[in-house]
């Protein structure tokens, strides 16, 4: 198993453009996270989905779309970059949320540098 | 407001010389908490997860426990390898705040040789 992967690992925009970070997992997991992780601050989750179809917001969604098409993909795309949206972004899956096998694994992660 | 703390910041330890880290939490029906172990440049990396007050869990030269109002993650004479920055995480279970993660800023680990 591969577990998560993200792609790219860097990138480098211009304020205003768009871009779209990938995200896959292999593990048949049903719940897919979005989070973003910035000097002295906790990962702080942007969007989820429990599952192909649904997806939700998270506490710092402005400024970011996903969609969940497959069990297997969750891309987040950023329709025009501003300088706030430079991070790292990690993408994370489990099993189900409110099982008892909710543990969260992680991706490498995507540094995204807005100039 | 779910609410992590992590203690200290930083932590710098000779090999071999035992200590322990502390998360203090405030949330509203714990589902779980996570540790993490998180390496420069990379995603954090899964140790432990802890569901009930009580429980311990234990990997290699690291121990992970819990009480109703905060974890400890116990390192028993760590090697250099064991530097990395530690993450504690905790899944509330009240409404629909079991849909995230709630993250301390994390203590960053230097054991030198």
């Amino acid at each position: 198993n591969a577990g998560v992967t993200q792609t790219p690992k860097f990138q480098v925009l211009k304020t205003g453009q768009s871009m779209t970070l990938q995200c896959a997992q292999d593990m048949n997991h049903e719940y897919m996270s979005w989070y973003r992780q910035d000097p002295g601050m906790g990962l702080r989750l942007i969007h989820y989905s429990v599952g192909a179809g649904i997806t939700d917001q998270g506490e710092v969604p402005n400024g970011y779309n996903v969609s969940r098409s497959t069990t297997e993909d969750f891309p987040l795309r950023l329709l025009s970059a501003a300088p706030s949206q430079t991070s790292v972004y990690f993408c994370a899956s489990s099993l189900h949320p409110t099982s008892g096998r909710n543990t969260q694994y992680f991706g490498p992660g995507t540094r995204l540098t807005v100039l | 407001e779910d609410q992590v703390t992590q203690s200290p910041e930083a932590l710098r330890l000779q090999e071999g010389e035992s200590s322990s880290l502390n998360c203090s939490y405030t949330v509203s029906g714990l589902r779980g908490l996570f540790w993490y172990r998180q390496d420069p440049g990379k995603g954090p990396e899964f140790l432990f997860t802890l569901y009930s007050a009580g429980e311990e869990k234990e990997k290699e030269r690291l121990k992970a426990t819990l009480t109703k109002k905060e974890s400890f993650l116990h390192i028993t004479a760590p090697k250099p390898e064991d530097s990395a920055t530690y993450l504690c995480a905790v899944q509330p279970g009240m409404n629909t705040g079991f849909q995230k993660l709630v993250f301390g800023t994390g203590t960053r680990l230097l054991v030198s040789p």
